[in-house]
């Protein structure tokens, strides 16, 4: 199973919003509510942030929001603060034999 | 609140076995929807999922390294194990444990992480 594809890098000023994609195939984002975003900060352990596509992990700020399209999820972060600058990565269920497959992650950042 | 810590060696040597333990609390692995399971993190490169056990027992392997991966559990110490045959340098990796939660699979607790280099 490849890994879902997800551009290298992201940026935006503070104050502005920014969508980072996430694609994969029928066999996993397109085919399951089931994806999830991760923040990681340098030298720490990932965060959840966003599951099931659109639910917030607690604690999370409503700036951050998850969406799916087919087979192409999205993270958008609006009103971007300079913390939000990190790696973020999504996941999605890949069905009972794949199971759990990540992509290739995103570095933002907030200029 | 739960928590999750890895344990394990730091240096494994080419073809030797890498037996890792995660420690849990705050949780219990009897509890249905959850499960604990493996991720790893090569240096630069994107997250990969090894295994994982549910609540039922149930054992999952990444289809890629099936062959090398055992997953257990000792629900009498809270903790869960994985043995990771025939290491090689390309495994060198952060390896974490978390919690999972069924039916989706998102992790909502990650424990901070253990270095392992393969290296002879």
């Amino acid at each position: 199973q490849s890994a879902l594809t997800q551009p290298p890098s992201a940026s935006g000023s503070p104050g502005q919003s920014v969508t980072i994609s996430c694609t994969g195939t029928t066999n996993d984002v397109g085919g399951y509510f089931y994806v999830s975003w991760y923040q990681q900060h340098p030298g720490k352990a990932p965060k959840l942030v966003i599951y099931e596509v659109r639910k917030r992990a607690a604690g999370v700020p409503d700036r951050f929001s998850g969406s799916k399209s087919g087979t192409t999820a999205s993270l958008t972060i609006s009103g971007l603060q300079t913390e939000d600058e990190a790696d973020y990565f999504c996941s999605s269920y890949a069905g009972k034999d794949s199971m759990l497959i990540f992509g290739g992650g995103t570095k933002l950042t907030v200029l | 609140q739960s928590t999750l810590r890895e344990s394990g060696p730091t240096l494994v040597k080419p073809t030797q076995t890498l037996t890792l333990t995660c420690s849990f609390s705050g949780f219990s692995l009897n509890t249905s929807g959850v499960g604990v399971g493996w991720i790893r993190q090569a240096p630069g490169q994107a997250l990969e999922w090894l295994a994982l056990i549910y609540w039922d027992d149930d054992k999952r392997y990444s289809p890629s390294l099936k062959t090398r991966l055992t997953i257990t559990q000792d629900n009498s110490k809270n903790e869960v194990v994985l043995t990771m045959a025939n290491m090689a340098p390309v495994d060198t990796a952060t390896y974490y444990c978390a919690r999972l939660r069924w039916p989706a699979l998102h992790i909502d607790v990650w424990g901070m992480g253990t270095a392992v280099t393969v290296s002879s």
